[in-house]
């Protein structure tokens, strides 16, 4: 199975400074049809995981556009240009390329 | 809007069964691909099952391979889970999504699944 890996796995952050979470898989996740099934999510307390980007880099359309996706093969970003305080809770990421499907652990954002 | 309803979670004895359904609404089921995913108490998300649109494929995580069983009905817009040979370890918020990686990704609210004597 693909294992995918999150750093950090806890993240505290000071209002209006910027966030990064990196996730690395240990395969590459380009599909044989050329596309690569990498999506994050983002779960608050208490609630569903929403999805905030998919297939590395396309930001969902009710996503805040301080939320950016980027990477390639094996290593994704997660970055957020502002933190606010609405965005605490945990980011995890997911592939689909290689069954079965796998998520990361997880990463906390806090306030400092 | 679409939305995923999950429904049939409660608590259980080690070794029993027990069928999850999700009712979908609001979007065009027949044409997603669905997915189960579980949450145990204060943990991570862990991906359990997937199911194609027309039910002809279906994969498994090997933590419930052999026990668990997705299944679905087009005609009445549900996703099943059938478990078996339930564990304490499968106590856990058993959430039905699209998992989307394209087109508008449905999460449902989770019921949960408490598997004790």
């Amino acid at each position: 199975d693909v294992v995918m890996t999150q750093s950090p796995l806890s993240l505290p952050v000071t209002l209006g400074q910027p966030a990064s979470i990196s996730c690395r898989s240990s395969q590459s996740l380009v599909s044989s049809d050329g596309h690569t099934y990498l999506n994050w999510y983002q779960q608050r307390p208490g609630h569903s995981p929403r999805r905030l980007i998919y297939r590395v880099s396309n930001r969902d359309s009710g996503a805040p556009d301080r939320f950016s996706g980027s990477g390639s093969g094996t290593d994704f970003t997660l970055e957020i240009s502002r933190v606010e305080a609405e965005d605490v809770g945990v980011y995890y990421c997911v592939q689909g390329t290689h069954w079965p499907h796998t998520f990361g652990q997880g990463t906390k954002l806090e306030i400092k | 809007e679409g939305q995923l309803v999950e429904s049939g979670g409660r608590l259980v004895q080690p070794g029993g069964s027990l069928r999850l359904s999700c009712a979908a609404s609001g979007f065009n089921f027949n044409i997603y691909w669905m997915h189960w995913v579980r949450q145990a108490p204060g943990k991570g998300l862990e991906w359990i099952s997937l199911i194609k649109y027309d039910g002809g494929a279906t994969s498994y995580a090997d933590s419930v391979k052999g026990r668990f069983t997705v299944s679905r009905d087009n005609a009445k817009n549900t996703l099943y889970l059938q478990m078996n040979s339930l564990r304490a370890e499968d106590t856990a918020v058993y959430y039905c999504a699209t998992l989307s990686w394209s087109e508008t990704d449905f999460w449902g609210q989770g019921t949960l699944v408490t598997v004790s004597s």
